[in-house]
């Protein structure tokens, strides 16, 4: 079945430093690739999405590319901020049946000052 | 255009008792999906509906229900509640009937505490 694989955490970074979260991925068919961030007390609110082998999302200074050949979908920044600081959650979306996603265990990053 | 709204925000009840969650999707979404989060399990998938029907459902015991309404407002219930479905409850609601391509949007969601 689907699944997701992510970086276990947590991760912690002095600020303007360069982050890599891995995320690796199976699939049966061709998703949709997602991050996704969840700040203290609240809900998840999507960063990135590719949707296509080879496809870059990109937001905020966040990339990511959609790698069929490695299953892959790392999420990138060249230099965080302290505001940064979030748990963020790697996802895929099958196309059938429905509209269910398949969640990482989510990574949990702090930026220190 | 409004986000997606859960009600309430916290809940504590006691073992035994059942619960009703709500959930109100950005308008013009008719996919609702419900997740449990907890620290030990992470998020994991209950159900989503679509035209008020369930099309796809997690592994959960069927003390977990739910059903939307013909506005796409959906409900979650949990009957005889036990320690352990203490968890976060999120909703996310999405536009269209198409499973990939389609991006969820995430309620704050309701926090759930069972003493």
């Amino acid at each position: 079945g689907d699944s997701v694989t992510q970086m276990e955490g947590p991760v912690t970074l002095s600020e303007e430093a360069f982050l890599t979260i891995n995320c690796t991925y199976t699939a049966t068919g061709y998703p949709s690739l997602f991050w996704y961030v969840q700040y203290p007390g609240e809900g998840l609110q999507l960063l990135l999405k590719a949707t296509k082998a080879d496809d870059k999302g990109s937001n905020k200074g966040f990339e990511a590319t959609y790698r069929k050949e490695t299953t892959s979908f790392h999420l990138e920044k060249g230099s965080v901020q302290v505001s940064d600081s979030a748990v963020y959650f790697c996802a895929l979306s099958d196309r059938e049946p429905g509209n269910q996603f398949y969640f990482g265990t989510g990574t949990s990053l702090t930026v220190i000052p | 255009k409004a986000g997606v709204t859960q009600t309430p925000r916290y809940l504590i009840k006691t073992r035994g008792q059942q619960v009703t969650l709500s959930c109100s999707p950005i308008s013009g979404h008719r996919s609702v999906s419900w997740y449990q989060q907890t620290p030990g399990q992470g998020l994991q998938f209950l159900f989503e509906y679509f035209s008020e029907t369930q099309r796809n459902k997690g592994n959960f015991p069927g003390r977990f229900s739910g059903r939307q309404f013909s506005n796409s407002r959906s409900e979650m219930n949990v009957s005889t509640l036990e320690l352990g479905d203490s968890a976060l409850y999120l909703c996310a609601s999405s536009h269209h009937s198409r499973g990939s391509q389609e991006t969820q949007y995430f309620g704050p969601g309701t926090r759930l505490l069972v003493l």
